[in-house]
């Protein structure tokens, strides 16, 4: 069963600072990845997804990382901004038999300071 | 047109009624998902629709009934509820089902009393 982690929990930091998601997935038999963000009571924002053939996306200052060998992906925000303040989600897409689905982190909650 | 649209996105009902919930996308996508979200905790998979056939559940409760009149529209018919059901339900659209991205709507958030 495929399971997914998202470190740290919560981070804050001050305006102005480039920071580092980390999600890791058990099972690397993964077709994608996703990074999705989402604001309290709001549905999900995609902002990338990287190919399981792909290394890395970038959007922005957004950039998205993927070992699939190791089970592992960064999200990177440079120059982070109040506005970035928000949960962000890690999903894996893994095949169970002719069906796919997506398997969530538990998210990452960001605070960006003024 | 590039967004999924829910409503209602407030819902209140009692545990003896019956409401339903909808989920509208106007890309083309041919795989459409419900969702479950509880507070501070990452969404759960309940059904996928692939070509507007019911392809996965997961074991969901029979009080739950999803349906997909045609390839724009996905509805959740919600029957005898428990206040444990309270919760933001999420509808997302694939343009295929299986390993592309998935769109997601702004959710209908759910209270039973």
């Amino acid at each position: 069963k495929q399971e997914v982690t998202q470190i740290p929990a919560a981070l804050s930091v001050p305006e102005g600072e480039n920071l580092v998601l980390n999600c890791s997935f058990t099972d690397s038999a993964i077709y994608n990845l996703q990074w999705f963000r989402q604001d309290p009571g709001k549905g999900l924002t995609s902002l990338l997804l990287i190919q399981s053939s792909q290394r890395e996306q970038t959007s922005g200052r957004l950039n998205a990382s993927l070992d699939k060998s190791s089970g592992r992906s960064t999200l990177y925000i440079a120059a982070s901004q109040p506005g970035d303040s928000a949960t962000y989600l890690c999903a894996v897409s893994t095949s169970g038999g002719s069906n796919y689905k997506l398997t969530f982190g538990k998210g990452t909650l960001l605070t960006v300071n003024p | 047109d590039t967004e999924v649209t829910q409503t209602p996105k407030h819902l209140v009902m009692g545990m003896t009624n019956k409401k339903s919930l909808k989920c509208e996308q106007h890309m083309g996508h041919r795989a459409m998902y419900w969702y479950k979200q509880k507070a501070k905790k990452p969404p759960e998979l309940m059904f996928v629709y692939s070509y507007e056939k019911l392809s996965i559940n997961e074991s969901v409760p029979s009080r739950f009934s999803p349906e997909c009149p045609n390839s724009s529209l996905l509805n959740l018919h919600l029957h005898a509820l428990q206040p444990e059901d309270s919760a933001l339900y999420l509808c997302a659209s694939s343009q295929q089902p299986g390993a592309l991205e998935q769109y997601f709507g702004p959710g209908t958030r759910l209270t039973v009393t």
